[in-house]
């Protein structure tokens, strides 16, 4: 099946810090990539869509200059959380589609983001 | 995007078949369902899809009515691995597969 592998799993940081998380597509190539935010006992919240080669899409209420999305390739997307805060910490979910009839979204693992 | 209802909330025991069902009532022609699983901790995964009638994998069956305005997900003979997080998705096929996740539905299977 699809893998979906996102790196780090887990991060600490200091305030103020810019945190980079990666989101690669093991065996497929994904032409849409998706970034998700989940806060305890939450539901996911999409927070920005990205295709390959062009610029993300980010959702309402999302910064875009807070939350960098790059997509160079087919099987890497990254997330970077610029000058993070407390309020950032959360749990930072990536995943891939491709564009193919009946394909299903698969999920990362996640990456624990906590900003001290 | 088609908003999605379901339980908040279900309890089951260990070997008992389990039906959560979701409403979809503004489902679009191109929509497809889609079911998730998350546990603490880690991403959705997938479990089923489907358009329309029944479509069963080694996990799960979907039954969808003519209708499609819900979609029932069944878990044969629960186990307390299956205690998770499940959630609905409807999405239009053509459109990156984008997907709006609702409140989904807490499983928790006893011993």
């Amino acid at each position: 099946g699809a893998v979906v592998s996102q790196h780090p799993s887990w991060v600490i940081c200091k305030s103020g810090t810019s945190v980079k998380i990666e989101c690669r597509s093991l065996d497929f190539q994904a032409t849409t990539m998706f970034w998700y935010r989940q806060f305890p006992k939450q539901s996911l919240m999409l927070m920005a869509t990205s295709n390959e080669g062009s610029k993300a899409t980010y959702e309402q209420g999302v910064e875009k200059d807070k939350f960098l999305i790059n997509h160079a390739s087919l099987t890497l997307s990254t997330l970077t959380v610029t000058s993070a805060h407390p309020e950032d910490s959360s749990f930072y979910i990536c995943s891939a589609s491709y564009r193919v009839e009946n394909q299903p979204q698969h999920f990362g693992d996640g990456t624990r983001l906590s900003i001290l | 995007l088609a908003k999605t209802t379901q339980p908040i909330s279900m309890d089951s025991y260990e070997g008992q078949e389990v039906n959560i069902t979701c409403s979809h009532n503004n489902i679009a022609t191109n929509d497809y369902i889609t079911w998730y699983q998350q546990f603490p901790s880690q991403g959705p995964r997938f479990i089923i899809q489907g358009y329309k009638t029944k479509v069963t994998n080694e996990v799960a069956s979907l039954f969808i009515p003519a209708d499609r305005k819900s979609s029932t997900l069944s878990l044969p003979r629960v186990s307390l691995s299956d205690t998770a997080v499940y959630y609905c998705l409807v999405g239009d096929r053509n459109a990156g597969n984008m997907l709006t996740f609702g409140g989904g539905t807490r499983l928790m299977v006893k011993p």
